[in-house]
């Protein structure tokens, strides 16, 4: 069955400082990959994807992810973080079998 | 376009009851899928629709069940309301089956 890890339940940081994110996945077979944020008390809003081609994905608001097929990992960063991305962050995988699977959250904390 | 739409945004029932949850997913898009939140076991896969056929389903019990409509409009009801059904459950939609999905706000239940 597939599986997403992301690794770390909490991740305070200061801002400007730079962040990562980390997720795991496991499956046999090719996936797409996704990364969601909620903010408090908001349903998720789509951060960025995977779905083939170029594993360095960006978003617009500076976040940026790599996909590792060999380390089965799908890692977000932010090379400086601000106040307002305070928030829980997903990471998901969808396989061939259609269900999106999401990993346990990571909230971010960034302190003044 | 109008984002996914979900009503009613809040709702308190009793244990035994049923309830009955809306979503009105983005204009064209034909995949609705279903997501129970809670804090104890994050995110979790419920069913998604296409077409309206169900096209996969999670690991929850019979008395979880939903429905698509001719205009993508999905439903979702929950029988003999229990305790550990308070959750925030969480609409997707998707232009077809392997797109990324868009959520929507959610709908709270809190059952007592």
């Amino acid at each position: 069955a597939q599986s997403v890890t992301q690794l770390d339940s909490q991740v305070p940081v200061f801002e400007e400082a730079p962040v990562e994110l980390r997720c795991n996945y496991s499956s046999s077979v090719s996936v797409y990959l996704f990364w969601y944020v909620q903010y408090p008390n908001q349903g998720l809003q789509l951060l960025l994807k995977y779905l083939s081609g170029s594993t360095l994905v960006e978003s617009i608001n500076g976040f940026e992810a790599e996909f590792n097929k060999s380390q089965t990992s799908f890692h977000l960063r932010k090379p400086s973080v601000h106040i307002s991305d305070t928030a829980e962050y997903f990471c998901a995988v969808k396989s061939n079998t259609g269900k999106l699977i999401f990993g346990q959250g990571t909230t971010l904390q960034v302190k003044p | 376009k109008a984002g996914v739409t979900q009503t009613p945004r809040y709702l308190i029932k009793t244990r035994g009851q049923q309830v009955t949850l809306s979503c009105s997913p983005i204009s064209g898009h034909r995949s609705v899928s279903w997501y129970q939140q809670t804090p104890g076991q994050g995110l979790q896969f419920l069913f998604e629709y296409f077409s309206e056929t169900q096209r996969n389903k999670g690991n929850f019990p019979g008395r979880f069940s939903g429905r698509q409509f001719s205009n993508s409009r999905s439903e979702m009801n929950v029988s003999t309301l229990e305790l550990g059904d308070s959750a925030l459950y969480l609409c997707a939609s998707g232009p077809g089956l392997d797109n990324e999905q868009f959520f929507g706000p959610g709908t709270r239940l809190t059952v007592l």
